[in-house]
C-alpha cells in the first residue's frame, strides 16, 4: 500500500542554517505529493505540494522536488529562522477525487537564535 | 468562525464510556475528513464525508467508531465503549467539494484521554 518515511526528529538548528528534512514514499500510480507544517498552538496547515514528476513546490522559503526516480520529496530552505520552529509533515494522495491522505509520522523542528 | 472548529479542545473521560466528538468545517466546504493522531505519530485517515454521506468510512478502527454529518456541515465523531488505546487526538478538516488539490484546512484537534 501507500506510504510516506520521513527522517525522525527532533531537528536543532541554528538561526540561517540550512535546512533539509528528508521524504520518501511508496506508492502505486503517480502521487500528489505534500509538505504541512503545524506549528506550536495551531492545526495542521498546507506549505507547499507537487503534483506530478519533476514539479517543484516552494512557500515561504521552502522548497521541495517531485523525485520520482529515488521516490523522494525532501523539503528544503537556505536560512532558518526562530520563527520556522514547527512539526513539518509530509504526506502523499493516492489519487482518485479525493483529498485523503497519507501522512509521514512528522519531524519536529526547533530552531534556536 | 473563518476557520475549521472543534469541540471540546480537551476531553477526559473513563473506560467504557460514550464520547463525541465536534467539528464545525469552514463554510462552504463540502468535503469532510475525519483524522486520529496518536502520541509520536501523524495523522491517520478515519473517514471522509462528501456532502451528508460518508463517501469513504476505510479508515474507522472498529465499530465502536461511527460518524455523522446529517446536514452536510457540522459533523459529529462518536466513540463507543471507549478504551485507552483510544486516547489521541482527532483531527478534523476540512476541503472544497471533491476536487484532488490536497489541500486541506484542519482544525487544532479534539484531545481525547481515556483513563
Amino acid at each position: 500500500g501507500n506510504s510516506v518515511t520521513q527522517m525522525e526528529g527532533p531537528v536543532t538548528l541554528s538561526e540561517e542554517a540550512f535546512l533539509t528534512i528528508n521524504c520518501t514514499y511508496t506508492a502505486t500510480g503517480y502521487p500528489s505529493l505534500f509538505w504541512y507544517v503545524q506549528y506550536p498552538g495551531e492545526g495542521l496547515q498546507l506549505l507547499l505540494k507537487a503534483t506530478k514528476a519533476d514539479d517543484k513546490g516552494s512557500n515561504k522559503g521552502f522548497e521541495a522536488t517531485y523525485r520520482k526516480e529515488t521516490t523522494s520529496f525532501h523539503l528544503e530552505k537556505g536560512s532558518v529562522q526562530v520563527s520556522d520552529s514547527a512539526v513539518y509533515f509530509c504526506a502523499l494522495n493516492g489519487g482518485g477525487a479525493t483529498n485523503k491522505l497519507i501522512f509521514g509520522t512528522g519531524t519536529l523542528l526547533a530552531v534556536q537564535p | 468562525g473563518a476557520g475549521v472548529s472543534q469541540t471540546p479542545s480537551n476531553k477526559v473521560t473513563e473506560k467504557g464510556k460514550y464520547v463525541e466528538l465536534r467539528c464545525d468545517p469552514i463554510s462552504g466546504h463540502t468535503a469532510l475528513y475525519w483524522y486520529r493522531q496518536s502520541l509520536g505519530q501523524g495523522p491517520e485517515f478515519l473517514i471522509y464525508f462528501q456532502g451528508t454521506g460518508a463517501a469513504d468510512d476505510s479508515g474507522l478502527p472498529n465499530d465502536r467508531f461511527f460518524a455523522v454529518r446529517p446536514e452536510g456541515s457540522v459533523s459529529t465523531l462518536k466513540i463507543q465503549r471507549t478504551e485507552r488505546g483510544d486516547s489521541a487526538v482527532y483531527l478534523c478538516a476540512s476541503s472544497l467539494g471533491d476536487t484532488n488539490t490536497g489541500e486541506l484546512f484542519f482544525g487544532e484537534g479534539s484531545r481525547l484521554t481515556v483513563l
